[in-house]
């Protein structure tokens, strides 16, 4: 069946430091991707989206490119701040079926 | 426009009690459903009402019941609790669980323990 499998963390950077995310999924359609983050205490956020191959999603300086030929797609940020720190789920949905990566969770130190 | 709204936010159970999480939304949602997140595990399915008056088993079903009450409600029981159940629930729902562009929002989540 369809997954997704994400960087397992916890991965901790310094303020400003680049951000990278690895995700990769395994569909037989054609899935929209998509990348959730979760606050401490609250539940998940919608921060980015493609719909279909090349589609680069983007939101509060993430980005992510819907790659179909390596199956991926990897979320980004050029600077990140302490206020980035929280847990991050890439997910796929096709045909209905929402499926989720186990979450990588980003400390962000000052 | 509150968006999703569960209750409780924090319960503790006794092996063998029961309960039931409520799960509301004011977004006209035709889909709703329930998760549960474990430590590792990201969020799996329990289960989902792809519209009002349908209800059907996720990836996690057993030791729970839905119902689907009307279009805006959608609650979680359990009917013995086990310390298995100890884990943080999540109701979202969906303009259209089928769609191609299936957006899930969801609630902000209830931690139970069970003891």
């Amino acid at each position: 069946g369809d997954s997704v499998t994400q960087m397992e963390g916890p991965v901790t950077l310094s303020e400003e430091a680049f951000l990278t995310i690895n995700c990769t999924y395994t569909a037989t359609g054609y899935p929209s991707l998509f990348w959730y983050v979760q606050y401490p205490g609250e539940g998940l956020q919608l921060l980015l989206k493609a719909t279909k191959a090349d589609d680069k999603g983007s939101n509060k300086g993430f980005e992510a490119t819907y790659r179909k030929e390596t199956t991926s797609f990897h979320l980004e940020k050029g600077s990140v701040q302490v206020s980035d720190s929280a847990v991050y789920f890439c997910a796929l949905s096709d045909r209905g079926d929402m499926r989720f990566g186990a979450g990588t969770r980003l400390t962000v130190k000052p | 426009n509150a968006g999703v709204t569960q209750t409780p936010k924090f319960q503790v159970l006794k092996t063998g009690q029961s309960m039931t999480l409520q799960c509301a939304q004011d977004m006209n949602h035709n889909s709703m459903y329930w998760y549960r997140q474990d430590p590792g595990m990201g969020l799996r399915l329990i289960y989902y009402s792809a519209s009002e008056g349908t209800t059907d088993k996720g990836e996690v079903p057993n030791g729970y019941n839905v119902s689907r009450l009307n279009k805006r409600e959608f609650s979680l029981r359990l009917e013995s609790a086990a310390p298995s159940q100890t884990s943080v629930y999540f109701c979202a729902s969906s303009a259209n669980r089928y769609s191609s562009y299936n957006e899930q929002f969801f609630g902000p989540g209830t931690r139970l323990t069970v003891l």
